[in-house]
């Protein structure tokens, strides 16, 4: 089963604080885990990625960890700003040779509080 | 624009209406798909075109039709929906390999059935 599960569904963070968002996936065939962020009315848009020979990704305030044993990976946000606030969905790929298929998690909704 | 280009951006359908959204990518890229995006639901994989050929039909009911003319351009064909049907359909393109798996997604087509 290509599955991704994420949590927490919904997330206040104050601003300036840290946001973590946790997923978990089961089909070690995955090679690429990317985040999307989403505005509302707006398409998702890749925020940030990772594959699974690294550990650690770090692209300004966001990072990426990946733990390839647990199956898990979470995104956090370092100081966290009202411009954050939308959603964010984990993802996981595998690439057929014909087309890159992507699994989405269930999406996180982000409010940044003054 | 992020360079995928989805329209109309809302649609209204009878559920025995005809309608086709249009998405069209100018990025060189060689796959696209359709998505389907409803409230509190992981982004659905709908269908995946590699080199204009359909390589996944992920059991979506045959009341949706898609189309690929080009590399450039897809095409969903609506008719005799349901209102279940009624959601964000979202359009991708990527690159069909390669190190960049990152899809870049459309703004969507908000569509509700009546």
């Amino acid at each position: 089963q290509q599955q991704v599960k994420q949590s927490p569904q919904s997330l206040i963070v104050q601003k300036g604080g840290i946001s973590i968002i946790n997923c978990a996936y089961e089909n070690t065939a995955f090679d690429y885990f990317p985040w999307y962020q989403q505005f509302p009315g707006k398409g998702p848009a890749l925020l940030i990625a990772i594959r699974p020979d690294v550990s650690e990704k770090k692209e300004g305030r966001f990072t990426i960890s990946f733990n390839k044993s647990a199956k898990q990976f979470s995104l956090h946000i370092m100081d966290s700003q009202p411009g954050d606030s939308a959603t964010y969905f984990c993802a996981a790929s595998i690439n057929t040779g014909t087309a890159s298929k992507l699994t989405f998690g269930t999406g996180t909704r982000l409010q940044v509080t003054l | 624009e992020t360079g995928v280009t989805q329209t109309p951006r809302h649609l209204v359908m009878g559920m025995t209406n005809k309608k086709s959204l249009k998405c069209e990518q100018h990025l060189g890229h060689n796959a696209m798909y359709w998505y389907k995006q409803s409230a509190k639901k992981p982004l659905e994989l709908m269908f995946v075109y590699s080199l204009e050929e359909r390589v996944e039909n992920n059991s979506v009911p045959s009341r949706f039709s898609p189309e690929c003319p080009n590399s450039s351009h897809l095409f969903l064909h609506l008719h005799t929906l349901q209102p279940e049907d009624s959601a964000l359909y979202l359009c991708a393109s990527s690159l069909r390999t390669g190190g960049n798996y990152g899809y870049t997604f459309g703004s969507g087509t908000r569509l509700t059935v009546v």
